[in-house]
């Protein structure tokens, strides 16, 4: 199985700036992906972070608001950039090895004042 | 679009009942996963069901995995007030991607 670790584990930010999100996983992974969970909601899909290369974003969810890195295979960055209040929820980062189980990180709680 | 959804959406039961949430989803899958999730934290892995398989269990969890029907469920037996919490089905539809789509979730309460 796979550790994953985020860090902030929570943050209060105030609208128009910008907050990177770190993921680390304590394996070498296949796979690493940023969920998003609004409050009270399921987890829906940002992108799959791709190793040294651009992030594969899903429909709604665009570069310019969340750039991702991935420099190596256990570690991946978000930044949620130029946030509003909608931007208020859960960040989570998940990661599989070989499209087994997918393992996923506690989360970072965002709230957007 | 979610993939899966889950029923019911919330559930109420006795703590020693057996508690049954369903998924269903659209789409062929290669695997399908259940997850727990207490009040807004962390996802924890449950089961991993592949789609040649059609029932694991793990505990007091059990899943089966109906592919002609598209629906699996997960069955909690003799509930725990500890088993409180959300739970949620995420499907993989296979193709190289590895990634995985979450239905709506179930919340479910487990009262002493």
């Amino acid at each position: 199985s796979a550790v994953i670790s985020q860090k902030p584990s929570r943050d209060i930010c105030q609208r128009g700036t910008s907050l990177t999100i770190q993921c680390q996983v304590d394996s070498q992974v296949t796979m690493m992906f940023w969920y998003r969970q609004q409050p009270g909601q399921s987890l829906t899909l940002i992108a799959t972070a791709n190793q040294g290369s651009e992030a594969t974003y899903e429909s709604g969810f665009v570069i310019d608001k969340f750039p991702i890195s991935r420099p190596n295979l256990t570690f991946s960055t978000l930044t949620v950039s130029n946030m509003s209040p909608e931007d208020s929820s859960i960040y989570l980062c998940s990661a599989t090895h070989r499209g087994e189980t997918q393992y996923f990180g506690p989360g970072t709680r965002l709230l957007v004042l | 679009s979610q993939q899966g959804e889950e029923d019911p959406q919330a559930l109420s039961i006795q703590e020693g009942e057996n508690a049954t949430m369903n998924c269903s989803y659209k789409t062929s899958i290669n695997n399908l996963q259940w997850y727990r999730q207490n009040s807004g934290r962390g996802l924890v892995h449950l089961i991993l069901i592949r789609s040649n398989e059609r029932e694991k269990h793990s505990g007091r969890l059990r899943v089966t995995l109906d592919t002609s029907k598209k629906s699996s469920s997960l069955l909690i037996t003799a509930s725990r007030a500890a088993d409180t919490a959300s739970y949620f089905c995420a499907t993989d539809a296979g193709g190289g991607y590895q990634k995985v789509t979450f239905g709506i979730g179930t919340k479910l309460q487990v009262i002493p």
